[in-house]
């Protein structure tokens, strides 16, 4: 019964690899997120999605493309993997200003 | 442009002792203000929040936060602190006219308990 799911939790892979981190809400809310998690407990919101349509993309390099393929899910798609992608991936969701709920997070380490 | 300033990145106390971790914000509209837990390896979890009812809001954990208007605050306290209450805080602002409701969030304060 997890509200905000991801897979996988942790992620290891090469420079210059191509990786994908799924999501998946059972909430019934509209909008979803991701968020970005750096060394330094810093978080920094990179998109959202609502109804499956984008509404924000924050200055984010377009080797990162989020897929929407229905208001439950919200993938995040990074080609050309660097070492600076290394951080903690959220994705989150809410409903109307409630507040978002967070997923466990997806630890990535570009090596 | 929406900020939001926490003062002091690690706070220490006693168990037992009283918990405040403050949170400042600047915004041209009041936001809707929210506070976030996160222990160690683990997402976010939402601890409170104030949209625009009554400014003391009462979160999980006994935890309260008291939203100023003229002070533009927002700080967390807790009466009496446990040991589990060790993690990262994190204040969080979120637009009220802006229909993504994106969270800008604070630097975090690591709250530590002493024994």
């Amino acid at each position: 019964d997890t509200a905000v799911s991801q897979t996988p939790k942790y992620l290891v892979t090469q420079m210059g690899n191509d990786k994908s981190i799924k999501c998946e809400q059972n909430l019934g809310h509209d909008t979803m997120y991701w968020y970005k998690q750096d060394s330094k407990k810093f978080l920094k919101i990179m998109f959202s999605y609502n109804n499956k349509e984008l509404i924000i993309n924050e200055t984010v390099p377009n080797r990162f493309s989020p897929k929407s393929p229905d208001k439950a899910h919200l993938n995040l798609h990074i080609n050309s993997l660097e070492l600076g992608d290394s951080a903690v991936y959220f994705c989150a969701s809410s409903q109307g200003g409630t507040g978002e709920f967070f997923g466990p997070g997806t630890r990535l380490t570009v090596l | 442009a929406q900020s939001v300033t926490q003062l002091g990145s690690h706070v220490s106390v006693s168990e037992g002792a009283l918990v405040l971790l403050r949170c400042n914000y600047s915004s041209s509209v009041p936001p809707y203000l929210f506070w976030y837990v996160q222990y160690p390896n683990q997402g976010l979890q939402l601890l409170l929040k104030y949209t625009s009812a009554a400014t003391l809001v009462k979160g999980i954990n006994g935890f309260e936060a008291e939203f100023k208007k003229s002070e533009t605050s927002f700080h967390l306290t807790k009466p009496s602190a446990h040991m589990s209450d060790a993690a990262e805080y994190f204040c969080a602002v979120s637009d009220r006219e802006d229909s993504s409701y994106k969270l800008i969030f604070g630097s975090g304060t690591r709250l530590l308990v002493r024994p």
